[in-house]
């Protein structure tokens, strides 16, 4: 079974402070994806991430970095300088990788993690 | 934008009702999915389709079920729906690389 831990229910900071989100992933498959998806407060969910489980290389795009690591199990994201527009609730997901039905990717989500900028 | 829409984007029903939800695509996509939101939950599967008349259920799929007569069109069934039923619902195609969801339903079951 898949599980994925985002233990950050809430955070607020104040703008132009940087902040990371944990996600911790639980899996018995050795090839998988991991995603990080924005939830803005007009309800609609953006992608922004996926990253396959052989590339562990870390990613930035912008004010986003991801930083994977797989001894720990973990795909933090960090916001830098952080905006107001940066607020929404942010969910980590995985999936694994399948053998048939390529392209068939059933998703596991975290709770998520509600994301505050203060003014 | 991938094209896909929801119908209807906000229903309130009564308990014992049947509501069907359709998720709709314009770029023949063939993997679709249903998941649900519930706070303290995050999404969950609900049924997915990888192609017309292919179905399978997901994590929470009691109390579901699901159709796919043509490419474009998903369907998601509530036989009888349950207050427990309540709930945003959101209808995902499988893009190049992501799933792209539907901008969602909200239903309210009383």
């Amino acid at each position: 079974a898949q599980k994925v831990t985002q233990a950050q229910t809430e955070i607020s900071v104040v703008e132009k402070e940087d902040v990371t989100l944990d996600c911790v992933y639980e899996t018995r498959d050795t090839t998988y994806y991991l995603f990080w998806y924005k939830q803005p407060p007009s309800g609609e969910l953006v992608f922004l991430i996926r990253r396959n489980s052989f590339d562990e290389q870390n990613e930035i795009s912008g004010r986003y970095s991801w930083n994977f690591q797989k001894s720990t199990s973990s795909f933090n994201f960090t916001i830098t300088a952080s905006q107001v527009v940066d607020s929404a609730v942010y969910f980590c997901a995985l999936s694994a990788v399948p053998v048939a039905n390529f392209g068939n990717e059933k998703l596991t989500f975290g709770t998520g993690t509600r994301l505050t900028i203060i003014p | 934008d991938a094209g896909i829409t929801q119908s209807p984007r906000h229903k309130v029903t009564e308990t014992g009702t049947p509501v069907t939800l359709r998720c709709h695509q314009t770029e023949n996509h063939r993997y679709m999915y249903w998941y649900r939101q519930d706070p303290g939950h995050g999404l969950r599967l609900i049924h997915y389709s990888y192609g017309v008349k292919d179905t399978d259920k997901g994590e929470v799929s009691d109390g579901y079920s699901v159709s796919r007569s043509k490419t474009e069109d998903f369907l998601l069934t509530l036989e009888s729906a349950t207050s427990s039923q309540t709930s945003v619902y959101f209808c995902a195609i499988r893009g190049r690389h992501e799933q792209f969801f539907g901008p969602g339903t909200r239903l309210t079951v009383l």
